[in-house]
Formats: structure tokens, C-alpha cells, sequence
């Protein structure tokens, strides 16, 4: 069975950093690309991140580039999304995903 | 960057009806590949997203019949039919052809 597990989210102050972390199981995670979408309260679905499965080449958004880097350490089937400057705006459920399948969410609130 | 504009926004719709969901984007979804890489998603209450549908027709391991998707380059169906309570949510478009990924604003289907 396909899991992915994110956790890492928390309430931080604007400016701050955070670090999530969303762990694979139950297929060979070296063999897809990974993305982090995020869906801000009653809000739609944005993308976030995207990297390629060698973790060789990685994709953003303009508004998120230059303050988050998405990373992936395939020994250990792991996603990680490092957001620096965090923003009130970066106030969302991120997920993790290969579209396929999806995590459970993790809330990153963003505020003083 | 592609819009995607998805309408209706919501639907209402007695049980055992068909619906059909539209979603255009503003450029075509075709890839240097000649796959076209629009996907269908629903999220329920609560519930992180879910895909239906992926290469605009394809249905996803367990998504009932019911549902079908149509479409090429840059107009696209997604038709539900004989509705059932459970199909309820919130239904996204979804295009990965090109960068930066971007999603339809949903529909959200309510049961009368």
C-alpha cells in the first residue's frame, strides 16, 4: 500500500524557517518525480515544488523561489521542503504528493 | 503561466443525475511527448485530494465508470454520471504540462 507521511508543520512567526519532511512507503521512490502542493484555508490548490526523481533538477514558483527548496534523500524515501522567510500568505496545508497519491496534509500557520 | 478555468463552480444535483464539469485552459495541454497531461481530482470534506483521472481519459486504479474524461489541447470534460452521495466534494482540473503546474479554481458538487 502507497503512504505518504508528511510532518513538520507547526505554527512559526513571519520570517521564521520550517522544515517538512514527508516519508514514502510502498513503492520504489527513486523512480518518480515528487511535488508539494499547498491549499491555503478554504482555499484552492497551489503548487509549490516539484523534483525530479534523481533529485537532479528541481521547479518553483515564482512565489515561493528564492525562499523554499525542495529536496529528496532517496536512501531513505524522503521528501523534505525547506521554506525560509515564511510569510503570512505561506499559511497552508502542504502536501506531498506524485499526483497519484497524496499525504495526509501537515498545517504550516504562519503568524505573530 | 496556463489558466485553467473551470465553471460551473458549484453544482446541485439529485442522486443518479449526470453532471459534466468543463475546464479550459489558456494554452494547449499538449506535451513535446503528444501526451496531454490534464488530470482530474476530487477532495472530499476534509480529505486531502484525490485523483480521478490522469492524460485527460485515463481512470485511476478503483474510480468507478461513472466516471469519463473527454477533451484535447485546451478543452476538457469531466462527466459524473448516475451521481451517487459519495461522489460529493470538490473537483479540481489539474494541468502538469507546463511549468509552473496550475489547477482550476474547483466545483464544488453538493447532493439536492
Amino acid at each position: 500500500e502507497v503512504q505518504l507521511v508528511e510532518s513538520g508543520g507547526g505554527l512559526v512567526q513571519p520570517g521564521r524557517s520550517l522544515k517538512l519532511s514527508c516519508v514514502a512507503s510502498g513503492f520504489t521512490f527513486n523512480n518518480y518525480w515528487m511535488t508539494w502542493i499547498r491549499q491555503a484555508p478554504g482555499k484552492g490548490l497551489e503548487w509549490v515544488a516539484s523534483i525530479t526523481n534523481t533529485g537532479g533538477s528541481t521547479y518553483y514558483p515564482d512565489s515561493v523561489k528564492g525562499r523554499f527548496t525542495i529536496s529528496r534523500d532517496n536512501a531513505k524515501s524522503t521528501l523534505y521542503l525547506q521554506m525560509n522567510s515564511l510569510r503570512s500568505e505561506d499559511t497552508a496545508t502542504y502536501y506531498c504528493t506524485r499526483f497519484a497519491y497524496w499525504g495526509q496534509g501537515t498545517l504550516v500557520t504562519v503568524s505573530s | 503561466d496556463v489558466v485553467m478555468t473551470q465553471t460551473p463552480p458549484s453544482l446541485s444535483v439529485a442522486i443518479g443525475q449526470s453532471v459534466s464539469i468543463s475546464c479550459k485552459s489558456s494554452q494547449s495541454l499538449v506535451y513535446s511527448d503528444g501526451k496531454t497531461y490534464l488530470h482530474w481530482l476530487l477532495q472530499s470534506s476534509g480529505r486531502s485530494p484525490k485523483r480521478l483521472i490522469y492524460q485527460v481519459s485515463n481512470l485511476d486504479s478503483g474510480v468507478p465508470d461513472r466516471f469519463s474524461g473527454t477533451g484535447s489541447q485546451k478543452d476538457f470534460t469531466l462527466k459524473i454520471s448516475r451521481v451517487e452521495a459519495k461522489d460529493l466534494g470538490v473537483y479540481y482540473c489539474a494541468q502538469t504540462t507546463h511549468f509552473p503546474l496550475t489547477f482550476g479554481s474547483g466545483t464544488k458538487l453538493e447532493i439536492k
